[in-house]
């Protein structure tokens, strides 16, 4: 089973400035890999997926990159609705079986 | 604009069967997998499993024993059945479209449209 690890924990930030997130695989995962976002009371939204490529209406801010085993989440001058929780995720093919990060939590500084 | 509707009983006792139903509006459904996922409260997200048109399923395999999805095509809707409930199974569950993009030919797999979320408690 590849276990997905973010960190930090949690991340404070200043408004304005730039947020990178990490979330490393057991193993290599290739390019597949997804980011979300999720804020309080709301379902996950699709950021990132394969890695680098950004979901439909995902603003240039949001920047995905790695492959194998190391991947980032860059957001740069970040503004008050960018503040929330954030989950990587893989989609293992055999058996099929997809596998959250435990989130990486990015508050205002 | 797909939209993804979900409903179901929001409060069981333990042992009883967890059920929802999950409507996708306004895009194909026939083209996809639909994914069930779960969130226990304060925590982070745990995928159930999917299935697509055909009813072809694919679990966890940690809830495999008590997992049952079914798909309606005509209705364009897809349910989950979690059987034997505890606390640990109190939870917003999420029903999502799954997307694929292909990579150096290998498919890596995500979920672009995700419903509302419906909260289940469980109590004793």
């Amino acid at each position: 089973e590849i276990v997905m690890t973010q960190s930090p924990a949690t991340l404070s930030v200043s408004p304005g400035e730039r947020a990178t997130l990490s979330c490393r695989a057991s193993q290599s995962v290739s390019s597949n890999l997804a980011w979300y976002q999720q804020k309080p009371g709301q379902a996950p939204r699709l950021l990132i997926y394969g890695a680098s490529t950004r979901a439909t209406g995902i603003p240039v801010k949001f920047i995905g990159s790695g492959s194998g085993t190391e991947f980032t989440l860059t957001i740069s001058s970040l503004q008050s609705e960018d503040f929330a929780v954030y989950y990587c995720q893989h989609y293992n093919n055999w058996p099929p079986m997809y596998t959250f990060g435990q989130g990486t939590k990015l508050e205002i500084k | 604009q797909v939209q993804l509707q979900q409903w179901g009983a929001g409060l069981l006792k333990t042992s009883e069967t967890l059920s929802l139903t999950c409507a996708v509006y306004g895009g194909s459904f026939s083209n996809y997998y639909w994914s069930w996922i779960r969130q226990p409260p304060g925590k982070g997200l745990e995928w159930i499993g999917e299935i697509n048109s055909s009813g072809r399923t694919n679990y966890n395999p940690s809830l495999k024993s008590r997992v049952t999805t079914s798909v309606d095509t005509p209705k364009n809707q897809i349910s989950l059945k979690l059987s034997s409930v505890t606390a640990a199974d109190t939870a917003v569950y999420y029903c999502a479209r799954v997307g694929v993009a292909y990579y150096h030919g290998s498919g890596s797999y995500y979920m672009d449209v995700w419903g509302r979320g419906t909260t289940v408690t469980v109590s004793s």
